[in-house]
C-alpha cells in the first residue's frame, strides 16, 4: 500500500500524559498536514509542513501541540499534558504541490480518546 | 472571519440527481475542492476548481463562481455508494483548506 499511513491507529490516554502520534506521507509527497476531526464537524486545520520546514500554523494550535518533520519524510504530532478536549481523530495528508493542483491524500486517523 | 454554508442533510433516490451548494467567505481564496467521506473513513479528493466553470469527472461536477463566492457539487447516477458526507473545501492560503461541517447525503432505494 502506498498510501498515507498513521500510527497508532487508535490511542487511550489519561488526562495530562503525553501522546505522539506518527505519520508516513507519500514518499514523493513534498507536503504534509495534519488536521484534527472531531464528530460531526470536517477537518481542522492544525499545520502545515513543506520538506521539513513547518511553515503553517493554526492559531488554535495551543502550545501543548508541536508536530516535527526531521528528515523531510515522515511527521510526528506531540500533544503535552493531554486534555478531554483533545479527543478527536487526528487526520494527516500529503500532497506533491503541484501548480494547479491541491489534491490532498489523507490517511486512516489516529483516533485520541482522553479518560 | 471564514464562514462556509452548505446543507447539513440531502436525501436523494438512487439513479437521480443531486446538487450539494456551497457558499463561502474567506479571507483569501484559491480555489474550492471537494472531498468526500465515508462514515469511519478518510476524507477522499473528488475535485478542485481554480477557475470558473464546471470541470466534469465521470458521474461528479463541480462548479465555481468566484464572484459570486459559491460553488456546487453534481452528483449524477446517484448509487447507493455515493451515501457519505460531502465537504467543500475553499483554499484560503497557498496551502491551507478550510473545511464546513459538511452535508451528509443519504442515497435511498
Amino acid at each position: 500500500d502506498t498510501g498515507v499511513s498513521q500510527d497508532p491507529r487508535h490511542k487511550i490516554t489519561k488526562r495530562g500524559q503525553n501522546v505522539t502520534f506518527r505519520c508516513d506521507p507519500i514518499s514523493e509527497h513534498n507536503r504534509l498536514y495534519w488536521y484534527r476531526q472531531t464528530l460531526g464537524q470536517g477537518p481542522e486545520f492544525l499545520t502545515y509542513f513543506q520538506n521539513e520546514a513547518q511553515l503553517e500554523k493554526s492559531r488554535l494550535l495551543s502550545d501543548r501541540f508541536s508536530a516535527e518533520r526531521p528528515k523531510g519524510s515522515f511527521s510526528t504530532l506531540e500533544i503535552q499534558r493531554t486534555e478531554q478536549g483533545d479527543s478527536a481523530m487526528y487526520l494527516c495528508a500529503s500532497s506533491q504541490g503541484l501548480a494547479g493542483n491541491n489534491e490532498q491524500f489523507f490517511g486512516p486517523g489516529t483516533r485520541l480518546t482522553v479518560l | 472571519g471564514q464562514s462556509l454554508e452548505q446543507p447539513s442533510e440531502v436525501t436523494a433516490v438512487e439513479g437521480a440527481i443531486v446538487q450539494i451548494n456551497c457558499t463561502y467567505q474567506t479571507s483569501g481564496f484559491y480555489g474550492l475542492s471537494w472531498y468526500q467521506q465515508h462514515d469511519g473513513g478518510a476524507p477522499t479528493f473528488l475535485s478542485y476548481n481554480a477557475l470558473d466553470g464546471l470541470e466534469e469527472t465521470g458521474r461528479f461536477s463541480s462548479f465555481l463562481s468566484r464572484s459570486d463566492s459559491y460553488g456546487y457539487l453534481l452528483l449524477q447516477e446517484l448509487q447507493m455508494k455515493d451515501s457519505a458526507s460531502y465537504f467543500c473545501a475553499p483554499q484560503t492560503g497557498a496551502n491551507n483548506l478550510f473545511f464546513g461541517t459538511g452535508t451528509r447525503l443519504t442515497v435511498i432505494p
